[in-house]
């Protein structure tokens, strides 16, 4: 079955650098969710969408943008990074917004920053 | 604030024993809860779910989970561990009071299993 997909899987910047995430969610998922986990750290939850609109907001700095495009894929842009935002970045899609819908994760991307 | 504490963060078990991995929330109002288990490198894989009715909930690899609203515990067991069951566990809490999906997850316990 298909599943989430994040590209890419690694990604190396250097401090004060952009990046762009992507996130591709199983066919017919029209919500999207992105996570950060730090070494060691639980997931967090920085935002979500749900049919191309903003559905819910968590701990994501204002260097942080993202957006759903009309094939529901997600990218997160990431800007004037800094060391700490070296982290595991999750994207997890669900058929509907709501918890009876399951969420999906992908596999990540590994972010480093130096 | 709501929040999830997993007291232990490091768990090891002989292969074979039995395993319990303990979770409280705290929330004001019955919260969706959720285990999910996360091998080095994986993403997050969901092992069960609690949303209402029976408290004592099966999901997948032999996995059960029992909620006790009294406790505010959602602990996860298993009656006979395998090797391949080591790996980290996250268990999360979602906010019915939103609904839409946002999780908050636990600090997770890595589980090791010895041979």
């Amino acid at each position: 079955a298909a599943g989430v997909i994040q590209s890419p899987r690694h990604l190396i910047k250097e401090k004060r650098e952009t990046a762009t995430l992507k996130c591709y969610p199983i066919p017919r998922h029209d919500t999207v969710y992105w996570y950060q986990q730090g070494p060691g750290q639980d997931p967090q939850f920085l935002i979500s969408f749900y049919e191309k609109m903003q559905s819910d907001k968590g701990s994501i700095p204002d260097r942080f943008s993202a957006q759903q495009f009309s094939d529901y894929h997600s990218e997160l842009n990431m800007s004037s990074l800094e060391l700490g935002d070296s982290a595991l970045y999750f994207c997890a899609s669900s058929l509907r917004t709501g918890y009876n819908s399951p969420l999906h994760f992908g596999n990540g991307t590994r972010l480093t920053v130096t | 604030a709501q929040s999830v504490t997993q007291p232990d963060i490091h768990i090891t078990v002989s292969e074979g024993a039995s395993l319990e991995l303990r979770c409280n929330y705290s929330y004001g109002a019955t919260p969706y809860l959720f285990w999910y288990v996360q091998s080095p490198g994986q993403g997050l894989q969901l092992l069960l779910k609690y949303f209402s009715g029976d408290t004592l909930v099966q999901g997948i690899k032999g996995f059960e989970a029992e909620f006790k609203r009294s406790q505010s515990s959602f602990n996860l067991r298993k009656p006979s561990v395998h090797w391949s069951d080591a790996a980290e566990y996250f268990c999360a809490v979602g906010l019915g009071s939103s609904n839409t999906g946002k999780l908050i997850f636990g600090q997770g316990t890595t589980l090791q299993v010895k041979p």
